[in-house]
This record gives C-alpha cells, sequence and structure tokens, in this order.
C-alpha cells in the first residue's frame, strides 16, 4: 500500500492558464475525494466519486473546475483560466465504502499547492 | 448541510501538560467523527476516530469522547511532547462527504 500519490506536488501558474491535478488513489479504494485548503484554513470539500461515478459537488466548484475519474482508479481535477484566488493545496483522499470496520475512513495525499500568479 | 465549530483556534501548553480541543457539529445525521494531525506542508493524518455509537474511545495517549445529545465530541492528548506540536482538524461524516473544523494551532513548549 503505497498511499495516496499526487502530481504535481507544487504548480506555479500565471493567471488565466489551465492547471491538471492528477490523484492516484489507495489500490482498490472505491471513494476518491478531492479538497480545497487554504492557509489557516481546514480542508475544504470540492467533490467525491463513487468508483467512476461523481456523486456531488460542491457549491465551491464553479464551472471553471472539472473533475474526472474514468476507469474508476485515478482522478484528474482541472482548473481552467485560473484565478488569483484558486491559489491553494488541493487535497485528494480515498476511502474503501464497502469496509465496514473503516469503511468511512479517509486517507489524504501529500496535496499538490497551486500558486497563480 | 452540516456546519462544524472548532475551538480554540490556537492552543499553548506546557511539554507534560494536557490539551483539549472541541468541536460541535449541527447535523444529527453525522455518524463518524475522525480527528487529523496536519504538519507544516504535510498531508492530515488520522489519529484517532470514533462512530456514534461509542462515548469514548482511547488510543495511548489520545482520547475522543462524544455526546450525541450535545452534538459536540472533543480530543484529549495526555502527556503532551513537542512532537505534538501541529494543527488539529475535527470532521463529522454522514456517510458521504467530510466536513472539516477549522483547525486548531497546538503548540507544546519544552
Amino acid at each position: 500500500d503505497t498511499g495516496v500519490s499526487q502530481n504535481p506536488r507544487h504548480k506555479i501558474t500565471k493567471r488565466g492558464q489551465n492547471v491538471t491535478f492528477r490523484c492516484d488513489p489507495i489500490s482498490e479504494h472505491n471513494r476518491l475525494y478531492w479538497y480545497r485548503q487554504t492557509l489557516g484554513q481546514g480542508p475544504e470539500f470540492l467533490t467525491y466519486f463513487q468508483n467512476e461515478a461523481q456523486l456531488e459537488k460542491s457549491r465551491l466548484l464553479s464551472d471553471r473546475f472539472s473533475a474526472e475519474r474514468p476507469k474508476g482508479s485515478f482522478s484528474t481535477l482541472e482548473i481552467q483560466r485560473t484565478e488569483q484566488g484558486d491559489s491553494a493545496m488541493y487535497l485528494c483522499a480515498s476511502s474503501d465504502r464497502f469496509r465496514a470496520s473503516s469503511g468511512n475512513t479517509i486517507y489524504f495525499g501529500e496535496g499538490s499547492w497551486l500558486t497563480v500568479v | 448541510g452540516e456546519n462544524v465549530e472548532q475551538h480554540p483556534s490556537t492552543l499553548s501548553v506546557q511539554e507534560g501538560d494536557s490539551a483539549v480541543i472541541k468541536c460541535t457539529y449541527s447535523d444529527s445525521a453525522s455518524n463518524y467523527f475522525p480527528w487529523y494531525k496536519q504538519e507544516l506542508g504535510k498531508r492530515p493524518q488520522l489519529i484517532i476516530d470514533i462512530r456514534s455509537n461509542v462515548g469514548e474511545k482511547k488510543d495511548q495517549r489520545i482520547a475522543v469522547t462524544l455526546n450525541k445529545t450535545a452534538k459536540h465530541f472533543s480530543l484529549h492528548i495526555t502527556e503532551t511532547q513537542p512532537e505534538d506540536s501541529a494543527v488539529y482538524f475535527c470532521a463529522a461524516n454522514t456517510g458521504n462527504q467530510f466536513y472539516f473544523g477549522t483547525g486548531t494551532s497546538l503548540t507544546v513548549i519544552p
């Protein structure tokens, strides 16, 4: 078990550019979550997937944000036309929904830091 | 939706003393309450969790209590050590998404 993997770990981009982050969850975890975290704040929910189905999206997720999990394994989060307010750490997490003893537990990746200049 | 409030936002204790962090939640459907520790620049790591059918859980120096009636839960760290210094987040889960508190920055003074 190598844990949740995210890349790139850091990304600096100019305002208006598009960026894409990738998340590889723990093997066989069926749920995958995206969160955003800014300094001094707790993780804010963005969206989550059950296998390949995107089940819920936060109101925070504007139409510039899109997430996919095409084969129910890795996921990508794309931000189009980035704005300075998008600067944050984007955290991915995964869980195994059907393991009774730990089914709710989510495990985070190291995060992808985005700086929009 | 769920609203999780966490207090205090900062906490300083002397090494060896106890630290207590409190959270309240609003949605009575929440049934799982994990606590995460996050060091600077690192991922949040689960340190302890509790489910709604249990009132208290302990793991060495760390314990969590849950009062479902009052909708609050607390993290207790005893015999604090400098390596306990970090930001701690509580969360509440209804079975779908997780809602996080705003974090408590704990500093343990040697």
